[in-house]
């Protein structure tokens, strides 16, 4: 398997502009998760999808981050307008939920940087 | 979520059995104790998670206390590549299944 793919690796964006991260979860997971590292907040969770649905997203920031899962092999994190206090790194996870004590899978994030 | 608490940083010396301790006082009968790693620029990588049980895989030994207030992570033979940050994290059963992170214990391994 080749594990939770994000693209792009490596973003450089200038404020304003609008950016979006991209995930393909593990085949046969039906949970996603997003999830932001920076050296002040250590990592933290955005939002979470349970069967393509969004379940929690008490984590994402303000009205400018959006997120989306309209399959079950794909996800976006959008950010509009974007801010210089967004850089970090993004990170999408993926599990398999049947209730018990599921293990999450991270993928090799995407470091976003604004100007 | 019931807290952890992690010492900040810890060497290790390389071939030597790494034990990395976390305390959870305040878990509950349904929380499990997960351990999480992440190598420098990567995304953090499971290693085990246990309830009440001591659990053992290819990576890792979890020994967790009888009254469940704390637990041992033991690396058997550290190598270089195991230095990373070590994260414990206590998480219900059905919580949304999202992991809480704490700060994490800093491990370097020392040839």
């Amino acid at each position: 398997d080749a594990g939770v793919i994000q693209s792009p690796r490596h973003e450089v964006t200038e404020m304003g502009q609008e950016v979006t991260l991209r995930c393909k979860p593990i085949s046969g997971h039906n949970s996603l998760f997003w999830y932001r590292q920076t050296m002040m907040r250590g990592l933290e969770l955005l939002i979470y999808f349970n069967n393509n649905v969004p379940i929690d997203d008490s984590g994402m920031p303000e009205d400018r981050f959006s997120a989306k899962m309209p399959n079950a092999s794909f996800s976006t994190l959008k950010i509009q307008p974007s801010e210089p206090r967004d850089s970090a790194v993004y990170f999408c996870a993926s599990s398999f939920d049947s209730g018990g004590a599921d293990t999450q899978y991270f993928g090799p994030g995407t470091r976003l940087t604004v100007l | 979520d019931a807290k952890t608490t992690q010492p900040t940083s810890m060497d290790c010396a390389e071939g030597r059995a790494a034990n990395l301790p976390c305390n959870h006082s305040t878990i509950s009968g349904n929380e499990y104790v997960y351990w999480y790693r992440q190598i420098h620029s990567q995304g953090p990588q499971y290693i085990i998670h246990g309830l009440k049980n001591n659990e053992t895989n290819e990576m890792a030994s979890l020994i967790i206390t009888e009254d469940r207030k704390s637990s041992t992570l033991i690396l058997p033979h550290a190598t270089l590549r195991d230095t990373a940050v070590y994260y414990c994290i206590v998480r219900p059963k059905a919580a949304g299944n999202k992991l809480t992170f704490g700060g994490g214990t800093r491990v370097l391994v020392k040839p």
